[in-house]
């Protein structure tokens, strides 16, 4: 069964630094991959996703992830981080052709200092 | 409607009380997921339905939990007998016919057995 692992549990980074969330799945076909984001008490909004073609996808608020078939990873990334992208980033898969629900990572709390 | 619409947004109940929790879904959406979230545990799945098909219930963890979604559209996630560990926030999706396009999640209903 297909899984993600989100190595980081807990990231601190100063306003302005680059940021860079790392996400490893496990599957043995090109999965269909995710980032959510989640603000505290809010529900999950999607950053981006990743199906084919390009391997680098942008998505909102800024940010961009890599699909990297020889590492199994989709890392996010964001050049300047700004204090209201403080909040849990998950990463997901769903295997193509198999079952349609979501794996989700458990998930990376993002810290910004001033 | 507008959004993934999820009620109540916050439940305090008894031990050994049921509990039913709702999920509107986005007009027209035909996939509709229930997912689970505990602290420190991440997104958990539980159901999902999709249009007129057999629920997928393989995440549903015991037999207290149950969920039905009336002609097609409302879902209904009913824990019995509540125990504590099923505190947690149970967050609702729904899409258009499956995965592809993402998942839009309400913002969940945050249960407390006590």
């Amino acid at each position: 069964a297909q899984s993600v692992t989100q190595p980081d549990i807990h990231i601190t980074v100063s306003e302005g630094a680059s940021l860079e969330l790392r996400c490893n799945y496990s599957y043995g076909a090109t999965p269909y991959l995710f980032w959510y984001v989640q603000s505290p008490g809010q529900g999950l909004q999607l950053l981006l996703k990743y199906f084919s073609g390009d391997t680098l996808v942008q998505g909102i608020k800024g940010f961009e992830a890599e699909f990297k078939r020889s590492q199994s990873s989709f890392n996010l990334r964001k050049p300047s981080v700004h204090w209201s992208d403080a909040a849990e980033y998950f990463c997901a898969v769903v295997a193509q052709g198999g079952s349609e629900k979501l794996v989700f990572g458990k998930g990376t709390k993002l810290t910004v200092n001033p | 409607g507008a959004g993934v619409s999820q009620s109540p947004s916050n439940k305090v109940t008894e031990k050994g009380k049921d509990v039913e929790l709702r999920c509107d879904p986005i007009s027209g959406h035909t996939a509709l997921y229930w997912y689970r979230q505990s602290l420190g545990q991440g997104l958990e799945f539980l159901i999902y339905f999709q249009g007129n098909s057999a629920p997928d219930k393989s995440g549903l963890p015991s037999d207290r939990f149950s969920a039905e979604r009336t002609g097609g559209s409302v879902s209904t996630l009913t824990i019995q007998r509540t125990q504590q560990e099923d505190s947690a926030v149970y967050l609702c999706a729904s899409s258009l016919a499956g995965w592809g396009q993402g998942y839009t999640f309400g913002s969940g209903t945050r249960l407390t057995v006590v």
